[in-house]
């Protein structure tokens, strides 16, 4: 079975700086997806950033980029520029192709003022 | 507009009540899911339903059953509910192949915070 996990239960950041989530996964499949997803107060699930696990450039959107090391079953996200809005829990997810998803524990991620 | 809509939003009942929770998505997808998140925030896969196929999560009690009446709804029915229920539950979809690319990434609707007393 595939297992995620984030090893920071909390983090935060000021704002306008820069902060790196943390996310290993376990599988012996060597196609699949990877994912971040968001979830403010307001309780949505918002997708920030995903990746193929077949494609070696790591996935950029906007100020969220991931650092995706396949060996090392590594798949972290950058914020840079952090904005209050980007307070909310954030979870990684790890799915093989037959959208099987497994979401990890989650990271809170505080930005102070 | 609304991708994946859930309803009720919220959904407060007595311990041993029977009820559901509606989701409905606009997407076109073929594959939709209900998770559950608990006190923690830990999400966990209940179901997800493609083409009539149901996979179900064998740790999911059989009080729970999903009901697809059509490709763009998947609901969720509970029946005699108890206080370990109470938790946040999330429909989402996907669209399992399109043009011979999988595309594998789940919308979510915004969630039904149920509270079992």
């Amino acid at each position: 079975a595939q297992t995620v996990t984030q090893s920071q239960p909390e983090m935060s950041v000021q704002e306008a700086e820069t902060v790196t989530l943390s996310c290993t996964y376990d599988t012996s499949e060597s196609n699949y997806y990877l994912f971040w997803y968001k979830q403010p107060p307001s309780r949505q699930m918002i997708l920030v950033i995903r990746q193929e696990a077949y494609k070696q450039q790591n996935a950029t959107e906007n100020r969220f980029s991931v650092n995706f090391q396949k060996a090392a079953k590594s798949f972290s996200l950058k914020i840079s520029d952090s904005q209050l809005g980007d307070t909310a829990m954030y979870f990684c997810a790890f799915m093989k192709f037959g959208n099987d998803m497994r979401f990890g524990a989650g990271t809170r991620l505080t930005v102070k003022p | 507009d609304t991708a994946v809509s859930q309803t009720p939003k919220y959904l407060v009942t007595q311990m041993g009540n029977d009820k559901s929770i509606k989701c409905e998505q606009n997407l076109g997808h073929d594959t939709m899911y209900w998770y559950k998140q608990d006190s923690k925030k830990f999400l966990k896969i209940m179901f997800s339903y493609n083409n009539k196929e149901l996979i179900i999560n064998e740790t999911v009690p059989n009080r729970f059953s999903p009901k697809s009446p059509d490709k763009a709804h998947l609901n969720l029915h509970i029946n005699s509910l108890e206080l370990g229920d109470s938790a946040v539950y999330f429909c989402a979809s996907s669209q399992g192949n399109r043009g011979g690319r999988i595309f594998n990434e789940q919308f979510f609707g915004p969630g039904t915070r149920l509270t079992v007393l």
